[in-house]
Formats: structure tokens, C-alpha cells, sequence
């Protein structure tokens, strides 16, 4: 079945440093490829989407490149500010599915 | 504003005691669907359903019902909570089209006692 797998956290980070969060995925054909944002106490928002291989999704400036040759979708941000600490989560559609798969989420803490 | 709408965002309930949870959404979208938010356990599907009257099983649809009579609401029925569905609860829609994600709603917190 489809899987997604995000590197483990917690991750803590100082204002401005660089942040990378790996996604590897198992899924037949060619999914869409998402991250999704969770602030605290806060519904899941959708950050960025890929939808075939090599697009590079982006906004708030965070990117991602959907990669299929090693089945990645890694997250980054080049300076990353206390109001990016949130949960992050990697998931994918298949073409023929309705589930959004998620990963188990990482958590991200920026301090000042 | 499109959105996804759930109501309450807090419940707590006492074993056995049948309750709904409403989920609207603004947007004209087909799909919907139904997650459960546990910690160690990551997000679940419980439901979803491709149009209306047309609903599906997810991967943990034991203890829940759910319903769509019409295009925007997808309420979720708990007819007997236990307390092992003590969970944040997340309903979701996206039109058709596998390259639209998903908009969630802001989340029903539950406790079941």
C-alpha cells in the first residue's frame, strides 16, 4: 500500500537557520505529492503542492521538488522565524484514490 | 471565505451517549472525508465519501457512521462513544481532480469519559 515516511523530530532550530525536513513515499503510478502546516492548536493548512515529477512547489518560502527517481519530496527553507514552529506533514493522492496518506508528522520549534 | 466548517470545536461526552459532529463546507466540492488526529499514531482516515449519497469506509470506520445527504454537510455520528475514540477529529473536502489537496476544518477536539 502507499506509505509516506518523514524524517523524525522534534527539530529545533535558532531564527534564520536553514531547515530541511526529508519525505521518501511508496505509491504506485504518480501521486500528487502535498505538505501540509499545523500551527498550535490550529486545523491543518496546505503549504505547498507538486503534482509531477520535477515540479517545485513553493510559498511562505518554503520549497519542494517532487522527485521521482528517489521517490522524495524533501521540505526546505532557506531562513526559517519563530512563527514557522508548527507540525509538517508530507502526504500523497494517488490518480485513483480519494485517502490523502500522510507521514507521521515532524515537529519543527524555532527559537530566538 | 471558502472553508471547511466543523462544529463544536470541544466536546466532552460520557460513554454511550450518542453524538454529531457537523462538518460544512463553502467550496462545491465532491469529496470529503473524515480524519482522526491521534498522538503516536499520525492522522487516519475514517470516512469518505465521493458524492452525494455515495460514502466509503476509510482506515478505521469501527464505531462511526457517517452520512451525506447533500453536497456540502458530511456529518460524523458517534452512536456509542467508548472512550478509546477520544481523539482531534478533522473533516476535510477537495474538488475532483487527484492534484487538489485537500482543505481541512479547524479541527473537534473529543472526550469521551
Amino acid at each position: 500500500g502507499d506509505s509516506v515516511t518523514q524524517m523524525e523530530g522534534p527539530v529545533t532550530l535558532s531564527e534564520e537557520a536553514c531547515l530541511t525536513i526529508n519525505c521518501t513515499y511508496t505509491a504506485t503510478g504518480y501521486p500528487s505529492l502535498f505538505w501540509y502546516v499545523q500551527y498550535p492548536g490550529e486545523g491543518l493548512q496546505l503549504l505547498l503542492k507538486a503534482t509531477k515529477a520535477d515540479d517545485k512547489g513553493s510559498n511562505k518560502g518554503f520549497e519542494a521538488t517532487y522527485r521521482k527517481e528517489t521517490t522524495s519530496f524533501h521540505l526546505e527553507k532557506g531562513s526559517v522565524q519563530v512563527s514557522d514552529s508548527a507540525v509538517y506533514f508530507c502526504a500523497l493522492i494517488r490518480s485513483n484514490d480519494y485517502k490523502l496518506s500522510f507521514g507521521a508528522g515532524t515537529t519543527v520549534t524555532v527559537r530566538a | 471565505e471558502a472553508q471547511v466548517t466543523q462544529n463544536p470545536r470541544y466536546l466532552i461526552t460520557v460513554t454511550g451517549k450518542k453524538l454529531t459532529v457537523t462538518c460544512s463546507q463553502n467550496m462545491n466540492h465532491e469529496y470529503m472525508s473524515w480524519y482522526r488526529q491521534d498522538p503516536g499514531l499520525g492522522l487516519r482516515q475514517i470516512y469518505y465519501s465521493m458524492n452525494v449519497e455515495v460514502t466509503d469506509k476509510g482506515d478505521v470506520p469501527e464505531g462511526y457512521k457517517v452520512s451525506r445527504k447533500e453536497k456540502r454537510n458530511f456529518p460524523l455520528i458517534l452512536e456509542s462513544p467508548s472512550p478509546n475514540q477520544t481523539s482531534l477529529y478533522f473533516c476535510a473536502s477537495r474538488p475532483t481532480g487527484y492534484n487538489y489537496g485537500y482543505t481541512f476544518g479547524s479541527g473537534t477536539r473529543l472526550t469521551v469519559v
